[in-house]
């Protein structure tokens, strides 16, 4: 089935511990997007992909990292987590042209929570 | 920058009865405008979209939404509420040319029996 997978589904995780959160599509989109959602705040992006090799921050990037090595995959990496990373995160791919009208599909979400 | 408002946090409806959710943007030429819905434990699916032409888009599960240039807004209609609607509604914005949505706070619908 198509779409975007994400792993793990959940997490506990100790403060000050790393942690790589997984996402991968198979839809052969360029562009990729990690967010995260806190209640009250609406999705928030954390840093987006164009295209493999690239990457860029997005309106909450701190205390986080990305890579692009390929098409399919968009690891988010937390070096050193915090209680304040406590939240659900998402990933998200888009087949972007030149136009940037596409649609953003989703992945179901790693909750993740920071003790 | 462009920014999105959804200035209800919760609405609640009866089921049958009919909803609008709202939507207001900021942005100085006409964005690219997306309405999202987001069901218990799952990602974000994407409702409907407007890009140009026709103000009335209709998408999925029987919702519409009026782009209405004068108001900035992108209001989400649904003429009968099911049970199954029970959701949070997410307005996303996107200047053109660029990659990067701005989404709303998100509508927490509550549909009561």
């Amino acid at each position: 089935i198509a779409g975007i997978t994400q792993a793990p589904t959940s997490q506990i995780l100790a403060a000050g511990r790393r942690m790589t959160l997984r996402c991968t599509q198979d839809m052969r989109h360029n562009a990729m997007y990690w967010y995260r959602q806190d209640l009250g705040l609406g999705l928030r992006l954390i840093h987006y992909s164009n295209t493999a090799g690239t990457t860029g921050k997005g309106e909450v990037p701190d205390g986080y990292s990305v890579s692009r090595a390929n098409t399919d995959d968009f690891p988010l990496t937390l070096a050193s987590a915090v209680p304040s990373q406590t939240s659900v995160y998402f990933c998200a791919s888009s087949d972007e042209g030149t136009s940037g009208k596409d649609t953003q599909y989703f992945g179901p979400g790693t909750r993740l929570t920071v003790l | 920058a462009q920014s999105v408002t959804q200035p209800d946090i919760h609405i609640t409806v009866s089921e049958g009865a009919s909803l609008e959710l709202r939507c207001n943007y900021s942005y100085g030429a006409t964005p690219y405008l997306f309405w999202y819905v987001q069901s218990p434990g799952q990602g974000l699916q994407l409702l409907l979209k407007y890009f140009s032409g026709d103000t009335l888009v209709q998408g999925i599960k029987g919702f519409e939404a009026e782009f209405k240039r004068s108001q900035s807004s992108f209001n989400l209609r649904k003429p009968s509420v099911h049970w199954s609607d029970a959701a949070e509604y997410f307005c996303a914005v996107r200047p053109g040319g660029s990659y990067i949505p701005t989404f709303g706070r998100g509508t927490s619908l509550i549909v009561h029996p």
